[in-house]
Parts: C-alpha cells; sequence; structure tokens
C-alpha cells in the first residue's frame, strides 16, 4: 500500500532553515509527480510545491517562491523541502502528497499524515 | 481570500443528500477538473473524488460534477462518518498553481 512519511519538522527561530522529508513507498517513485502542501493552525489547504517525477519541471507558490526549494532523490525514494527566511507564518502543518494523472488532469491522490514546523523566537 | 469559493458550512440529517459547492473562473475550474479532499478532525486529507470518478474504496454514496466554473460534490445518503472538512482543488493557469478552495465543514445532525 501507499506509504508516505513526512520527517524534519521542529521548531525554529525566524529567519531559520530546515529540511523537510518525505520517505515514499508501495509505489513506483520515479514515476510519480509530487507536492508539498501545508496547513497552517485553524486554517484550510494551501498548496506549497509541486516536483515533476524526473526533476525536470518545479512550480512554487508565490508565498515562497525564493525561500522553499523542492526536490527528490529518486534513488532513495524521497522527496524534499528545503525551507530558508522562515517567518511566523509558515507555520503549519507540511504534508506532502502524491500527484495522480487521469484523463490529462492532475489531481492530490495519496496524503502523508504531515509534519509541524513552528516558526517563533 | 482562496482562489475557489466554497460554503463555510454545510449540514444534513442522516440519509438526506447534501451537495457541496466550489466555485472559481475561466482560469481555473473553468478549464480543468476539479479533486475533493476529505479530511476528518484535521488529520491527513484523503481523496474522496478525481473529477466525477470515484478513487478506489470511497463508497458510491460520492458523486462529483462540474457546470462551467462551478464544480459540485454530492454525498447521496449522508452518514455520520461523513462530518468533516471538504476541500476542493484545481490547477490555475493564470497563477501557475493549484489552488484549493477554503473548505466547507460538513456536519451530520
Amino acid at each position: 500500500q501507499v506509504q508516505l512519511v513526512e520527517s524534519g519538522g521542529g521548531v525554529v527561530q525566524p529567519g531559520g532553515s530546515l529540511r523537510l522529508s518525505c520517505a515514499a513507498s508501495g509505489f513506483t517513485f520515479t514515476r510519480n509527480d509530487m507536492h508539498w502542501v501545508r496547513q497552517a493552525p485553524g486554517k484550510g489547504l494551501e498548496w506549497v510545491a509541486f516536483i515533476r517525477h524526473d526533476g525536470s519541471n518545479k512550480y512554487h507558490a508565490d508565498s515562497v517562491k525564493g525561500r522553499f526549494t523542492i526536490s527528490r532523490d529518486n534513488s532513495k525514494n524521497t522527496l524534499y523541502l528545503q525551507m530558508n527566511s522562515l517567518r511566523a507564518e509558515d507555520t503549519a502543518v507540511y504534508y506532502c502528497a502524491k500527484a495522480m494523472n487521469r484523463d490529462g488532469y492532475s489531481y492530490f491522490d495519496y496524503w502523508g499524515q504531515g509534519t509541524l514546523v513552528t516558526v517563533s523566537s | 481570500q482562496s482562489a475557489l469559493t466554497q460554503e463555510a458550512s454545510v449540514s444534513g440529517t442522516v440519509g438526506q443528500k447534501v451537495t457541496l459547492s466550489c466555485t472559481g473562473n475561466s482560469n481555473n475550474i473553468g478549464s480543468y477538473a476539479v479533486g475533493w479532499y476529505q479530511q476528518i478532525s484535521h488529520g491527513a486529507p484523503k481523496t474522496v473524488m478525481f473529477g466525477n470518478s470515484l478513487p478506489s474504496g470511497i463508497p458510491d454514496r460520492f458523486s462529483g460534477s462540474k457546470s462551467g466554473t462551478t464544480a459540485s460534490l454530492t454525498i447521496s445518503g449522508l452518514q455520520p462518518e461523513d462530518e468533516a472538512d471538504y476541500y476542493c482543488s484545481t490547477w490555475d493557469y493564470s497563477l501557475s498553481a493549484w489552488v484549493f478552495g477554503g473548505g466547507t465543514k460538513l456536519t451530520v445532525l
């Protein structure tokens, strides 16, 4: 069965950095696009970043552009999110999600359990 | 403010049919299919609809549709376990971003 396990969350000071990881199993990671999605406390879901299956194309939300970078290591079946210059408003649970393409459209398919990032002094 | 607009809350009784809506524009819903995601008690989201197709394991009381720039998720025969927050999402080509609705809190009375 598909499993996505996030790690790397924690408490960091404003301006600090953190790298999140998402270990994938139960599907062919090298053939699937992936996303990061976050949810601030008491708020809704917010898409953060996307990466193609081979790393050839990446998109980042405007709110994190220039500060966050999505990447992947297909040899390790792992997705990453490097987060720099963190702000209080980046405080959220971060989910990795497997993308699914059907009939030419892209959806979020399976989701991990999430890892909490708290930006606070 | 979310790019997609959803009702803040919807309620229904067990066995009732309820419809959740998601309104966007020609840059997103008007051009792309919509996914629907269920989140129970702020746990991990779960996908309940790909456009108008059901993921495996999702009961067929869930159905999806779209007309113009509005997508809908209908639950026929509401069950207590359907109580959750529901989010819609799609690609927006003018933003080059995936966008979500603000979410609808579904209460089963």
